[in-house]
């Protein structure tokens, strides 16, 4: 079973559509979980961190429920401009208890916004 | 603004060819990192580094070396090129610490082809 594990989409979706990603995660002592978003032949880049309480910037809202390991991240109104891959990302200690900022990506899931 | 640099966009090696990969930060950062990105699997990590001259293996170290003699630089070393090496190279830094939020800044990646 893969450490992180999200939506295979592709998503295509119209402009003004709201698009939920979902993401799983293996293990049960992960401390920290992130969303990061990567365009076409670019680097990756942070989008939001998740809380447990979830947290929201904008068009965009991320929740964590840490007893079914499980993310999730909401897209509104989506604009062309949300084109793009989002990586679901989390945070593992090692057994002893430290991460030196290790991170796990998913493979990630491709959303396509169109006209 | 911070920033991550590699030495390369792209690169043509030979099999059998050792290959040096290198990454320089700016921000001062004591933690960096060395992925691969690869269609359907995501980005793996191949090493990572919480200090000068330290170094620690990440999930798929095999084939691969690396070496930090400077804070700011973090090289990736093939050993002996093979053909299923070729990919794309990420490289990352962040900041110091055992806390959250461990962003990462990615820097724009090397594709390399290894024929």
């Amino acid at each position: 079973r893969k450490e992180v594990e999200q939506d295979p989409g592709p998503f295509n979706v119209p402009e003004g559509a709201t698009v939920a990603f979902n993401c799983t995660y293996s293990n049960s002592a992960s401390q920290s979980f992130f969303w990061y978003r990567q365009d076409c032949r670019k680097e990756p880049k942070l989008l939001m961190s998740v809380y447990s309480s979830g947290n929201e910037d904008g068009r965009f809202t991320a929740q964590l429920n840490r007893a079914s390991q499980y993310i999730s991240l909401l897209i509104r109104d989506s604009k062309l401009s949300d084109s793009a891959t989002y990586l679901c990302v989390v945070n593992m200690a090692d057994q002893g208890g430290t991460s030196y900022g290790k991170l796990t990506f998913g493979q990630g899931t491709i959303l396509t916004v169109h006209p | 603004d911070v920033k991550v640099t590699q030495s390369s966009r792209y690169l043509v090696k030979r099999t059998g060819e050792k290959v040096f990969l290198e990454c320089v930060q700016d921000m001062d950062h004591e933690n960096m990192f060395w992925y691969r990105q690869d269609p359907g699997l995501g980005l793996r990590l191949i090493y990572f580094s919480y200090d000068v001259k330290m170094k620690e293996k990440g999930d798929i170290p095999e084939g691969y070396s690396v070496s930090r003699e400077k804070k700011e630089r973090f090289s990736l070393i093939l050993e002996s090129a093979s053909t299923n090496q070729t990919s794309m190279y990420l490289c990352a830094s962040s900041e110091p610490g055992r806390l959250p939020p461990y962003e990462q800044y990615f820097g724009p990646g090397t594709r390399l082809t290894v024929t």
